[in-house]
């Protein structure tokens, strides 16, 4: 099936530092995708759409000027978080729709961020 | 608002015992139903359910939608520890490539 690959897998930072994830689509291209954010012993929360070539769409409540998504190419979103707190530590994972009609979603194998 | 709902949210068994999990939805614009294991990392794909009363089957695994019911379940036969994971619902919605995911069934096999 499809790959997608995020880099880092994990991150340690201090507090007030911007952090910035990675994520590739390796066999396919992807106009769209998603970041996710997943806390401890909860499911994913959609956090924003990451359109190539425009602007990301933010879910409600995430704050676009501390989560900037560039969708630079047709293979590379990134995620940068900006002055990180403790609270932002978290796994961000994120993923491409691909297949038929777009249906399946290929999920990255996550960044795990910890925020000192 | 759309809305995913697992039940339960945490569940231990026996190695050998039959399981079965469910996810209901209500959502403005469906499009389909998809089933994820999460075990360490990412999740993984294991089914996309679209039409209601066709079951999709993998090996131990087996899963149904019920689209006049709004839910899904999903099967695992003579389970074994490595089942133990947390296993996600989602439903893609028409219109828009995004997922609302359930909150996740945690199972855990003993041996």
């Amino acid at each position: 099936g499809a790959v997608v690959s995020q880099h880092p897998s994990r991150v340690i930072c201090k507090s007030g530092t911007s952090v910035k994830i990675e994520c590739r689509s390796l066999d396919f291209q992807a106009t769209t995708m998603f970041w996710y954010r997943q806390f401890p012993k909860q499911s994913l929360m959609l956090m924003a759409t990451s359109n190539e070539g425009s602007k990301a769409t933010y879910e409600q409540g995430v704050e676009k000027d501390k989560f900037l998504i560039n969708h630079a190419s047709l293979t590379l979103s990134t995620l940068t978080v900006t002055s990180a707190h403790p609270e932002d530590s978290s796994f961000y994972i994120c993923s491409a729709p691909t297949g038929t009609g777009k249906n399946e979603q290929f999920f990255g194998p996550g960044t795990r961020l910890t925020v000192l | 608002e759309d809305k995913v709902v697992q039940s339960p949210l945490s569940l231990v068994v026996h190695e050998g015992d039959t399981v079965t999990l469910n996810c209901s939805y209500e959502v403005t614009n469906f499009r389909s139903l998809l089933w994820y294991k999460q075990e360490k990392k990412a999740p993984t794909f294991l089914f996309m359910l679209t039409s209601s009363g066709i079951e999709k089957k993998s090996g131990r695994l087996s899963s149904i939608l019920d689209k006049k019911e709004l839910f899904s379940i999903l099967n695992i036969t003579a389970t074994q520890t490595g089942d133990s994971a947390i296993y996600l619902c989602a439903v893609a919605l028409q219109g828009a490539q995004k997922l609302v995911f359930g909150q996740g069934t945690r199972l855990t096999i003993n041996p």
